[in-house]
């Protein structure tokens, strides 16, 4: 199984409330990825979790929470957000570096409204 | 990471050879080039990678200049499902960096 599932796969939401994206791999990959793309850009890291443990956070407002319960699922909760956040939220895992091959699969993304 | 220099946008006739150029003249001796696409509404995928020698697998060819300061994606027979954005990346592989910074990418056009 070489795939990484998103759910759901589109989302709208108000300002007030609270949602939560999800991301599954089941690759046995320890680390793991959360992307913001808007519309016409790349995609821009947010947060990168290696063995559980959040190691990189790119400066990403608190409204974004991110959770990785287990090595395979990977949640982003999304609370009071603001209408510039509509965008893609693309989830990514690989092997982490220490252990070589650092190719990155990434799932299919959430496209995320915000009214 | 180095920047990377990608023209934004090519066309490419069906059946032919694509050939993608990336520049990356800061780039140094222990930063790797790597390649990603990205089909419309799709999540990026994977292409290729190499340090110095020339890289080839079941998708692609990646030629590396000996300098190290530009490589070139080679898709041997292009087809329509080829039409996406190429990213060129240019990273360090070691411990705590594992993140990826996409530069603005190459729209390639596959025309029948």
């Amino acid at each position: 199984d070489t795939e990484v599932t998103q759910t759901p796969k589109h989302l709208v939401m108000g300002m007030t409330n609270k949602k939560s994206l999800k991301c599954e791999q089941h690759m046995g990959h320890r680390a793991m990825y959360w992307y913001k793309q808007k519309a016409k850009k790349p995609p821009e890291l947010m947060f990168v979790y290696s063995y559980e443990k959040l190691s990189i956070n790119e400066s990403v407002p608190s409204r974004f929470s991110p959770e990785c319960p287990n090595s395979s699922l990977l949640n982003l909760h999304l609370h009071a957000l603001q209408p510039e956040d509509s965008a893609l939220y693309l989830c990514a895992s690989s092997q982490p570096l220490r252990t070589g091959n650092n190719e990155q699969f990434f799932g299919p993304g959430t496209r995320l409204t915000v009214l | 990471d180095a920047k990377t220099t990608q023209p934004t946008s090519m066309d490419c006739a069906e059946g032919r050879a694509a050939n993608l150029p990336c520049n990356h003249s800061t780039i140094s001796g222990n930063e790797y080039v790597y390649w990603y696409r990205q089909i419309h509404s799709q999540g990026p995928q994977y292409i290729i990678h190499g340090l110095k020698n020339n890289e080839t697998n079941e998708m692609a060819s990646l030629i590396i200049t000996e300098d190290r300061k530009s490589s070139t994606l080679i898709l041997p027979h292009a087809t329509l499902r080829d039409t996406a954005v190429y990213y060129c990346i240019v990273r360090r592989l070691n411990f705590g960096n594992e993140k990826l910074t996409f530069g603005t990418g190459t729209r390639l056009t596959i025309i029948p």
